[in-house]
């Protein structure tokens, strides 16, 4: 199966400030990668797909990039809606389609 | 409103089963894959399976193969978990999710239902 590490595991910073967490596989898998934001007591939420790609309604201060087994989550300026455990998927070949462990962001 | 409501999770002990299932609504069911993902107390999202929108294509994670199998009605819009010999391990919130394109599966969730808990007790 494909492992997935995620980093950092948890991370503070400021509304306004310019955050990337990143998400490496133990193999490439081009660019069958995803990521979701989860709130406490609430269901995942599809950010982006196929590494790059912004799922509709999403705002365009997330963006993803990378492919093979590095990839990246970019929020341009936190909001303070933003504030929540972000999880990258894979999606690659058949399954099982693994998470990585999960980056809870915090408020400083 | 396209939306996903989870249910038959509860108590249960080790070796016992439970049935989840997953009704669905505001979009065209049997077009679609669907999946379950779980996530144990204070821990991250696990895959635990899918099953594409003709039930000719199926999978699980490995921590759940040959004790959990997943099914669909698409006459009647719904998506199921058996689940047999359970462990404690097994404890976590059971959501059912929709794949993103019709008459693909693509692996990834755009819509997610609230859940449904199961808790794995001796």
């Amino acid at each position: 199966d494909i492992q997935m590490t995620q980093s950092p595991s948890s991370l503070s910073a400021s509304v306004g400030d310019r955050v990337t967490i990143t998400c490496r596989t133990s193999q490439s898998i081009n660019n069958y990668l995803n990521w979701y934001q989860q709130k406490p007591g609430k269901a995942p939420k599809l950010l982006i797909y196929a590494a790059s790609s912004l799922q509709s309604g999403v705002p365009s201060r997330f963006s993803g990039s990378g492919s093979g087994t590095e990839f990246t989550l970019t929020i341009s300026s936190l909001h303070p809606e933003d504030f929540a455990t972000y999880y990258c998927q894979q999606s690659y070949s058949t399954p099982p389609y693994t998470f990585g462990q999960g980056t809870k962001l915090e408020i400083k | 409103e396209v939306q996903l409501v989870e249910s038959g999770g509860g108590l249960v002990q080790p070796g016992r089963s439970l049935r989840l299932s997953c009704a669905a609504s505001g979009f065209t069911f049997g077009d679609y894959a669907m999946h379950w993902v779980r996530q144990a107390p204070g821990k991250g999202l696990e895959w635990v399976s899918g099953i594409s929108w003709n039930s000719g294509g199926i999978g699980y994670a490995d921590s759940v193969k040959g004790r959990f199998t997943i099914s669909r009605d698409n006459a009647n819009n719904f998506l199921y978990l058996q689940m047999n010999s359970l462990r404690d391990e097994d404890t976590a919130l059971y959501y059912c999710a929709k794949d993103t394109t019709p008459g693909n599966w693509n692996g990834y969730m755009d819509v997610w239902g609230k859940g449904t808990t199961v808790t794995v007790f001796s």
